[in-house]
């Protein structure tokens, strides 16, 4: 069975970077599909952030491609975003989850880990 | 604003069936496949529906899926108050070349 868990900081400060781990368990990310990370701000809907291919080809938010890098770490079953200049708009849960590319389906999600940038 | 559109909220009463729309473009679901994800209160979101249509083996066939040129419907027959929670749809835009989600919908059972 396919595992995802999120892991990073919980609380930054405005300004600072936010870096996020996703660690994959069960599947091996070299075989194959995409891995991605969507946030959900507080209350709100879900927002796509960006999907990476373990060939490390990405696809991004245009409102978030000018702070993000998403890289893939195949030999530690790994992939990571970091988000720079973060905002108190950066803050939300995020989900690190498996992409089907194509086929447009997320399966399975991370339980998301909060993030809160605050002063 | 999302580049898909749900309706806010939606309610029925148990063992009533409900429908979820979600209202898209050429660029996005008029040509590309559609999936569902229900997130419970407090949870992650879950795949429900992908490919337009199909279910995840553990998802019960009470969850149903279908597509008409730019927009898809979520449909929930024999509501049980277990099914409260957030739906959301998701497709992927050609044109903006993103993945892209509905702003949501609370179901709730009356």
């Amino acid at each position: 069975q396919v595992h995802l868990q999120e892991s990073g900081p919980g609380l930054l400060k405005p300004s600072e970077t936010l870096s996020l781990t996703c660690t994959v368990s069960g599947y091996s990310i070299s075989s194959g599909y995409y891995w991605g990370w969507i946030r959900q701000p507080p209350g709100k809907g879900l927002e796509w952030i960006g999907i990476i291919y373990p060939s490390k080809n990405t696809f991004y938010s245009p409102s978030l491609t000018s702070r993000l890098t998403i890289s893939i770490d195949t030999s530690k079953n790994q992939f990571s975003l970091k988000l720079t200049s973060v905002t108190a708009a950066d803050t939300a849960l995020y989900y690190c989850a498996r992409y089907s590319g194509a086929y447009n389906w997320f399966d399975p999600w991370g339980q998301g880990t909060l993030v809160t940038v605050s002063s | 604003q999302s580049v898909l559109t749900q309706p806010p909220s939606v309610s029925a009463a148990p063992g009533q069936r409900v429908t979820i729309s979600c209202s898209g473009s050429y660029s996005n679901i008029g040509n590309n496949y559609v999936s569902w994800y229900q997130q419970l209160p407090g949870t992650a979101p879950k795949l429900l529906i992908y490919d337009n249509n199909k279910r995840p083996s553990e998802i019960p066939d009470r969850f149903s899926g279908s597509k008409s040129g730019t927009s898809a419907t979520l449909g929930i027959a024999g509501l049980q108050t277990g099914d409260e929670a957030d739906y959301y749809c998701g497709s992927w835009d050609s044109s903006l070349n993103v993945a892209v989600f509905g702003g949501g919908t609370k179901l709730t059972v009356l």
